[in-house]
Parts: structure tokens; C-alpha cells; sequence
């Protein structure tokens, strides 16, 4: 197994701005969820997909919308960002036992 | 709706100590419990899981959690803490495992700090 890879590290964007987070899921892992972590609390869901189809969202605004590729890549796009968008974004592919989770993205917005 | 309540959000222990961190959960459906650690400026790395069957589920680093449906608790124990285990633990809950939409309700998480 590969793992779950996610770039970049870190990021700093301004108010206003558009980021685009990557994630490359594990081989054969054809369900992708995104959550976002503020600091001290627990991740929350933001959305999932399943064979490039968006099939579930968390309590989230249009704002953040995502992308999910046949190579089991995807990605996590947020439009006009708010401050309070600062957090930890983590990825998780879904198979056989389960998430398995990547370090993250760590967004600051300025 | 699902709801993940951890009871403590930091819990100081001395190394080789017995250590118990609480997690009740609420819920109106079968539910697939976990437990989550996630070390400084890392992603989260899966302990343990209730599924079914046994009660008592053992997960990894010497861990092992207790499914009590009538309390609607999951708690997690380990019997010796090590230096090591100083992190931050996540107790989810999941109305479904297996393919689909499923997603996972995660609790505010504690901060287990071992102590010399």
C-alpha cells in the first residue's frame, strides 16, 4: 500500500484568495473524503466522493467544492477564503478496513 | 443525527500509569466506533475499531477499548503509558463502514500528556 499523500504542507494565503489542496489516495480506493480540522477541535466533514461523483457533503458552503480524478487522485478547491478557513485539511481513502488519513494540509489565511 | 462526546479534553499521567480516556457517543442506528491518535503536525492514525462481535476490541501500541451499548460508551484504555504515547486521541463514530456515503462524527479529541 502507498498511502495517502497530500500537497502541500503548508500554506498561507490572503482573504479573498482560491486554493487548490491535492491528495493522492491509495491504489483501488475509489472513495475519497475531505475534513477540516481547526485547531483544538475534531475534523469535520466536508464531503466525500465515490468513482468521481461528489456523494456526500458536511454542513459546508458552496464555497468549497472538490474534484476527484480515475487515477485515485482528488482535490479540495475553496473560492473567496475566510479567515476562519484556517485549519488542518486532511484527506482519507476509504478501502477494506476502513479511512486511512493523510498528514494534512495545513492552511493559514491572512 | 450522531453526536461523539469525548469527556475530557486533557489528561496528565505519570509514565508506566494505567491510563482511561471517555468517549460516549449517541446514536439511533447500528454504529462502527473508532479511535484515532494523532501526534504533533501529523494526520490521524487509526488505533482501534468496534465493527462487531466482541466487545473488546485490541488495536495497536497496547490499546484496547470496551463497546458498552447500554452506556453508549466506547472508552480507551492501556494498561502501562509510555513517553511516547503524549498526543492528542480522537474517539468517531460512523452509521456505515462498508461502500457508500459514510462519514465519520469525530469527538473534540483529548490530550493525553505522559508525565516522567
Amino acid at each position: 500500500e502507498t498511502g495517502v499523500t497530500q500537497s502541500p504542507t503548508h500554506l498561507i494565503k490572503t482573504r479573498g484568495q482560491q486554493v487548490t489542496l491535492r491528495c493522492s489516495s491509495q491504489s483501488g480506493h475509489n472513495t475519497v473524503s475531505w475534513y477540516q480540522q481547526a485547531l483544538g477541535q475534531g475534523p469535520q466533514f466536508i464531503f466525500q466522493y465515490y468513482r468521481e461523483e461528489e456523494n456526500g457533503r458536511g454542513n459546508f458552503p458552496p464555497r468549497f467544492s472538490g474534484l476527484q480524478f480515475p487515477n485515485y487522485s482528488s482535490e479540495l478547491n475553496v473560492n473567496a477564503l475566510e479567515l476562519d478557513d484556517s485549519a488542518l485539511y486532511l484527506c482519507a481513502s476509504s478501502g477494506r478496513v476502513g479511512y486511512t488519513f493523510g498528514s494534512g494540509t495545513r492552511l493559514t489565511v491572512v | 443525527a450522531q453526536s461523539v462526546t469525548q469527556l475530557d479534553s486533557q489528561v496528565p499521567v505519570f509514565e508506566e500509569a494505567p491510563v482511561e480516556l471517555r468517549c460516549n457517543y449517541s446514536s439511533s442506528v447500528s454504529v462502527y466506533l473508532f479511535w484515532y491518535v494523532q501526534y504533533p503536525n501529523q494526520g490521524l492514525q487509526l488505533l482501534l475499531k468496534y465493527l462487531s462481535g466482541s466487545t473488546l476490541v485490541k488495536g495497536i501500541n497496547g490499546f484496547e477499548a470496551e463497546f458498552n451499548k447500554s452506556q453508549t460508551s466506547f472508552h480507551l484504555r492501556k494498561p502501562s503509558v509510555h513517553i511516547s504515547d503524549t498526543a492528542e486521541y480522537f474517539c468517531a463514530v460512523s452509521d456505515s463502514f462498508t461502500s457508500g456515503t459514510y462519514k465519520y462524527i469525530f469527538g473534540t479529541g483529548t490530550r493525553l500528556k505522559v508525565l516522567a
